[in-house]
């Protein structure tokens, strides 16, 4: 059983569209985060999510939103698509510090 | 600003060649410093957590200390097998978000 789960793997879109990426974690954890993760391999918080709280990083542009529909759901829109937004993203889930990290979605703007 | 800095960028080793992986922080009332690998395509893996200076953890080949400013990552005789980015974090800010820094990209040649 994949523990923290993103979908589509892969996504390549056109400047200007919209488009979600769906995590799910199965493993009871009480906070979910989204990290971007750069040419340069850089990991940078996104966005925190518990059932009580939501932190956002103040550089996220405000065409990126988090949604919850649950415990164990945390979905990425993201609007208005610009190149530099090209990236891979990742979502991530811990209950204390340890974090478990899903595998990756690569966004690519055209 | 609460940093966490990584060097070497990159790192090549031949099979059997110890060496240490350095991570520097400039973190207020450190909360722990954490250790992951990454693969290509995937998401980070959790190594080790260090809560105090001179503690150590160790996982087979890799073993993890920490000082009052830095912590190091000792790879002994390595595999090519160990060849991955490793990356180290420190809490930061509310809500459990991690400061990641740029990885050490670690080959090790057959």
């Amino acid at each position: 059983d994949t523990a923290v789960s993103q979908t589509p793997k892969y996504l390549v879109t056109q400047m200007g569209n919209d488009k979600s990426i769906k995590c799910e974690q199965n493993l009871g954890h009480d906070t979910m985060y989204w990290y971007k993760q750069d040419s340069k391999k850089f990991l940078k918080i996104m966005f925190s999510y518990n059932n009580k709280e939501l932190i956002i990083n103040e550089t996220v542009p405000n065409r990126f939103s988090p949604k919850s529909p649950d415990k164990a759901h945390l979905n990425l829109h993201i609007n208005s698509l610009e190149l530099g937004d090209s990236a891979v993203y990742f979502c991530a889930s811990s209950q204390e510090w340890g974090y478990t990290f899903g595998s990756g979605t690569r966004l690519t703007v055209v | 600003e609460d940093q966490v800095t990584q060097s070497p960028e990159a790192l090549r080793l031949q099979e059997g060649e110890s060496s240490s992986l350095n991570c520097s922080y400039t973190v207020s009332g450190l909360r722990g410093l954490f250790w992951y690998r990454q693969d290509p395509g995937k998401g980070p893996e959790f190594l080790f957590t260090l809560y105090s200076a001179g503690e150590e953890k160790e996982k087979e080949r890799l073993k993890a200390t920490l000082t009052k400013k830095e912590s190091f990552l000792h790879i002994t005789a390595p595999k090519p097998e160990d060849s991955a980015t490793y990356l180290c974090a420190a809490p930061s800010g509310s809500a459990r978000q991690l400061t990641f820094g740029s990885g050490t990209q670690l080959t090790v040649l057959p």
